[in-house]
């Protein structure tokens, strides 16, 4: 069956700087990948999503990279602020019936 | 518009009793799906419905679950009996089409059996 990993490890990181989150899987040949944000206490909300065919993808301060031979997705944030702090999942689907999410890696940043 | 909306948002009972959670989707979404979310495993897919048809199921852990969708605006998730191992949170998600990429999801039902 599909696998995903994110780093359980919190990612800490210094206002300004920019945070770069990973997200590998194994077992799958997703045809997109998402991002959501999570806060404590809340259901996940949708950033970006990237399709198989697209290397990257940007939204404002989030850029998404997408790297089907390593199976792997990197997630950026710019310039980070205090208010990205959260935690971070990504989810992979073939066909936008079934999404598989990772875990998710909690990112803090400090002021 | 309000969201997807989830009740109760917390779920206290003993084990063996009867829980059902509840879900509205935004309006005109017809895609619902139940997830439930836990440390150890994550964020799982037990089951989602098109056009208030269920579509796949596999991901409901035993016959102790069941979900029911009526009408295109209330679903339901039904644990009996209930048991410790069920605590998590479940979350319901809904999408405007089949291949809108956009999950809307609710707060969450926070679930301990004791």
């Amino acid at each position: 069956s599909q696998k995903i990993e994110q780093n359980s490890e919190a990612l800490n990181i210094q206002e300004g700087k920019t945070a770069t989150l990973t997200c590998n899987y194994t077992n799958y040949s997703p045809a997109y990948l998402q991002w959501y944000r999570q806060d404590p206490g809340r259901g996940p909300v949708f950033l970006l999503l990237i399709r198989e065919n697209e290397k990257e993808k940007r939204k404002e301060r989030l850029k998404v990279t997408f790297d089907t031979t390593l199976k792997q997705s990197l997630f950026h944030i710019t310039a980070s602020q205090p208010a990205d702090s959260a935690t971070y999942l990504c989810a992979l689907s073939d066909n936008f019936n079934k999404f598989y999410f990772g875990s998710g890696t909690k990112l803090n940043v400090k002021p | 518009d309000a969201g997807v909306i989830q009740s109760p948002r917390h779920e206290v009972t003993e084990m063996g009793q009867e829980v059902t959670l509840r879900c509205k989707p935004i309006s005109g979404h017809n895609s619902l799906f139940w997830y439930r979310q836990t440390m150890m495993r994550g964020l799982e897919l037990l089951i989602y419905f098109n056009n208030n048809v269920p579509i796949d199921d596999s991901g409901m852990p035993e016959d102790r679950f069941s979900a029911k969708m009526p009408n295109a605006s209330f679903s339901t998730l039904k644990i009996q009996p209930s048991e410790p191992r069920d605590s998590a949170v479940y979350f319901c998600a809904s999408r405007a089409g089949r291949t809108n990429e956009k999950l809307f999801f609710g707060s969450g039902t926070q679930l301990s059996v004791l």
